[in-house]
C-alpha cells in the first residue's frame, strides 16, 4: 500500500459525460501528479500540483481539467468524454515535486462507451 | 516521438537464472533514471534508480546499469523468483524535475 488513495477505482461512463476523479496523496506529500495509461501507450505525464498551485503541464486535452485542494487532495476533471479516453489514471504524489520518487495509487479504470 | 523506448514488451526466464530488461532513451538532457514494477490491478512501484553521474547501481538481487554515450540502461534482476513476475517501467527525466518520462513496459515472467 503506497499511501496514496484514488477513487473510484472503476467508472463506466458513456460518450459526452463529464467524469471527476479523486485522489488523496500520502500523509505529508504535497505534490500530486496526474498519469494516464491506454492500452497501446506507456504511463503518459498530464499535470502536477505542488501545494495547491499547478507545477508542470504534460500531455493534457483541454477537455481535461484538475485541482489540488486546500487539504491536498486533487480531483483530475474529464469532461465531453470520448472513446478514447478510455484508461487507467493514475494518480501519484512526493514530498516535494522535486528530485524524489513518486508514490503511484492503484488507478481509475474508465471506461467510456 | 517517444522518448523512453523498451523494445521488448515481454521476457520469460526461469526461476534462479538473471533477468535483463533493457530501455533505451533520446533525450540527452535526462539525468535521472528509475525503474518501476508493476503488477496487475496495483499502482507501479519504485524499484530503483540511477543518477546520470552514476553507471551503476544495486540494490539486492536488483542492478541498474547506465551507458550514458548509448543513452541505454539495463536493470538486471539475480537471481528470479516467480514473484518477480510483472510488468517492468522504465522512466526518465531531467533537471531534477519529477515529470517522469515512462517507456511502455516489458511484462516479466518468470517460470517455476
Amino acid at each position: 500500500d503506497s499511501g496514496v488513495t484514488q477513487t473510484p477505482k472503476h467508472l463506466i461512463t458513456a460518450t459526452g459525460q463529464r467524469v471527476t476523479l479523486r485522489c488523496s496523496p500520502r500523509s505529508g506529500d504535497l505534490s500530486v501528479y496526474w498519469y494516464q495509461q491506454s492500452l497501446d501507450q506507456g504511463l503518459q505525464f498530464l499535470i502536477q500540483y505542488y501545494n495547491g498551485e499547478e507545477r508542470a503541464k504534460g500531455n493534457i486535452l483541454e477537455r481535461f481539467s484538475a485541482q489540488q485542494f486546500p487539504d491536498l487532495h486533487s480531483e483530475l476533471n474529464l469532461s465531453s468524454l470520448e472513446l478514447g479516453d478510455s484508461a487507467l489514471y493514475f494518480c501519484a504524489s512526493s514530498v516535494t515535486g522535486t528530485g524524489n520518487t513518486i508514490y503511484f495509487g492503484e488507478g481509475s479504470w474508465l471506461t467510456v462507451v | 516521438d517517444q522518448q523512453v523506448k523498451q523494445n521488448s514488451p515481454s521476457l520469460s526466464v526461469q526461476e534462479g537464472r538473471i533477468s535483463i530488461l533493457n530501455c533505451d532513451y533520446t533525450n540527452s538532457m535526462f539525468d535521472y533514471f528509475l525503474w518501476y514494477k508493476k503488477y496487475p490491478a496495483e499502482g507501479p512501484t519504485f524499484l530503483i534508480s540511477i543518477s546520470s553521474i552514476k553507471d551503476k547501481n544495486e540494490d539486492g538481487r536488483f542492478t541498474v546499469f547506465l551507458n550514458k554515450s548509448a543513452k541505454h540502461l539495463s536493470l538486471h534482476i539475480v537471481p528470479s523468483q516467480p514473484g518477480d513476475s510483472a510488468v517492468y517501467f522504465c522512466a526518465a527525466s531531467e533537471g531534477g524535475s519529477e515529470k517522469l518520462v515512462f517507456g511502455k513496459g516489458t511484462k516479466l515472467t518468470v517460470n517455476p
